[in-house]
């Protein structure tokens, strides 16, 4: 079983809608969640970053945490075709940081 | 300011050739990393640095070593390329909890 799960996808969206990613971790210490974006052909950027249970907003993001469940998710409100990426799921537990494969989403006009 | 900055690009090796994927960052952090990204695996760590003179191993590190040699700069080398070491390589670099990426250098082992 993988450290650090995600749908691989891709997950169509139109534009407009609500992208909805989750991600869920085996390491019940874990203290640390990130999601980062990353275009075709180039690198992770951090986009969000959550370390308490509920919600944390940043515009268009949402990140949702639930230790107990062990699952994490992120939203994408009002999706713009500039939103198709590949997002990726990072986990740290004691001092390592995990990273799932990613879900691919693709917004379509 | 630059951030984090990856030579070469691309490359393509034979099985059995040696190379060095050199990295450099110039936002002063201490801490520095090596990943491999291949389809459907994510991102593994290979080795880090969590300061100047310091190298660890990380999740799959059998065939690469590493140097830091200095602040500024993480080298990742190959002493005897496979084809299972093609991949994309990303060198990051960390302030607190934010990992830093340079562009990447795709390498091909034929």
């Amino acid at each position: 079983q993988k450290e650090v799960e995600q749908n691989s996808g891709p997950l169509s969206v139109p534009e407009g809608a609500i992208a909805s990613l989750n991600c869920t971790y085996s390491d019940r210490g874990s203290q640390s969640f990130f999601w980062y974006r990353q275009y075709s052909g180039k690198s992770p950027e951090l986009i969000m970053s959550i370390y308490s249970n509920g919600d944390k907003e940043d515009g268009r993001f949402t990140a949702q945490l639930n230790k107990a469940s062990q699952y994490v998710s992120l939203l994408i409100r009002d999706s713009q075709p500039s939103d198709s990426a590949t997002y990726l799921c990072a986990v740290r537990g004691w001092g390592k940081l995990q990273f799932g494969a990613g879900t691919q989403v693709v917004v379509t006009p | 300011n630059a951030g984090v900055t990856q030579t070469p690009k691309f490359q393509v090796l034979k099985t059995g050739q040696s190379m060095t994927l050199q990295c450099a960052q110039d936002m002063n952090h201490n801490s520095m990393y090596w990943y491999r990204q291949d389809p459907g695996m994510g991102l593994r760590l290979i080795y880090y640095s969590a300061s100047e003179g310091t190298t660890d191993k990380g999740e799959v590190p059998n065939g690469y070593n590493v140097s830091r040699l200095n602040k500024r700069e993480f080298s990742l080398r190959l002493e005897s390329a496979a084809p299972s070491q093609t991949s994309v390589y990303f060198c990051a670099s960390r302030l607190q909890e934010t990992q830093y990426f340079g562009p990447g250098t795709r390498l091909l082992v034929l």
